[in-house]
């Protein structure tokens, strides 16, 4: 079972700023890494994934990836009001289609 | 295209009811999830299905059975339900099983109590 830590939040951040979520897992050999942005009350839905170390830029998102450190990262910039979510760190192994989920980090954005 | 659907959305149960969740999704895609998400404690895996005809357990499985009906449908059935088993139960689908990483796609959940 990976087991998948994320920075307990909540986390607050004016508008314009930038959102900095972390994510770090336990199986070395995980090789995908997904973000799931989740509404209150709504379903995850994925905005982001990463599969080689480095960034990965999408608009205003970027995630990075450090395997070496086990390490993955989701940068929001420009934060809008509308970013305000739980942000869910996935974690796929190379063989095994399952993920395995860290509990979320709640984004405020403040206008 | 509706994508992943589960009904009902809202359940209230007795302690020792039965009652099965339904999920169905219109994408083609062979493997299909369903998770439990409670507070503070992310989506865990109850069971999955990698195809028609195969299901497997996942991380929280005991209290749960589930049937994959055919290759659109996969239900997760309460045999006896317990109030530890008052959560938000989101069914999931995805082209795997590959050796790539594929997208999973989710249903928008079905909030149960269990009183």
């Amino acid at each position: 079972q990976k087991e998948v830590e994320q920075n307990s939040g909540p986390l607050s951040v004016p508008e314009g700023a930038i959102a900095s979520l972390n994510c770090t897992y336990s199986d070395r050999g995980s090789q995908s890494f997904f973000w799931y942005r989740q509404y209150s009350g709504k379903s995850p839905e994925l905005i982001m994934s990463i599969y080689s170390n480095g960034d990965k830029e999408d608009g205003r998102f970027t995630a990075q990836l450090n395997k070496a450190s086990q390490y993955v990262s989701l940068l929001i910039r420009d934060s809008q009001p509308s970013d305000s979510a739980t942000y869910l760190c996935a974690v796929k192994g190379p063989y095994d289609y399952k993920l395995s989920f860290g509990a979320g980090t709640t984004v405020t954005v403040r206008a | 295209n509706a994508g992943v659907t589960q009904t009902p959305k809202f359940q209230v149960l007795k302690t020792g009811q039965s009652m099965t969740l339904q999920c169905a999704q219109d994408m083609n895609h062979n493997s299909m999830y369903w998770y439990r998400q409670d507070p503070g404690m992310g989506l865990r895996l109850i069971y999955y299905s990698a195809s028609e005809g195969t299901t497997d357990k996942g991380e929280v499985p005991n209290g749960y059975n589930v049937s994959r009906l055919n290759k659109r449908e996969f239900s997760l059935r309460l045999e006896s339900a317990a109030p530890s088993q008052t959560s938000v139960y989101f069914c999931a689908s995805s082209e795997a099983p590959a050796p790539i990483p594929d997208t999973q796609y989710f249903g928008p959940g079905t909030r149960l109590t269990v009183l």
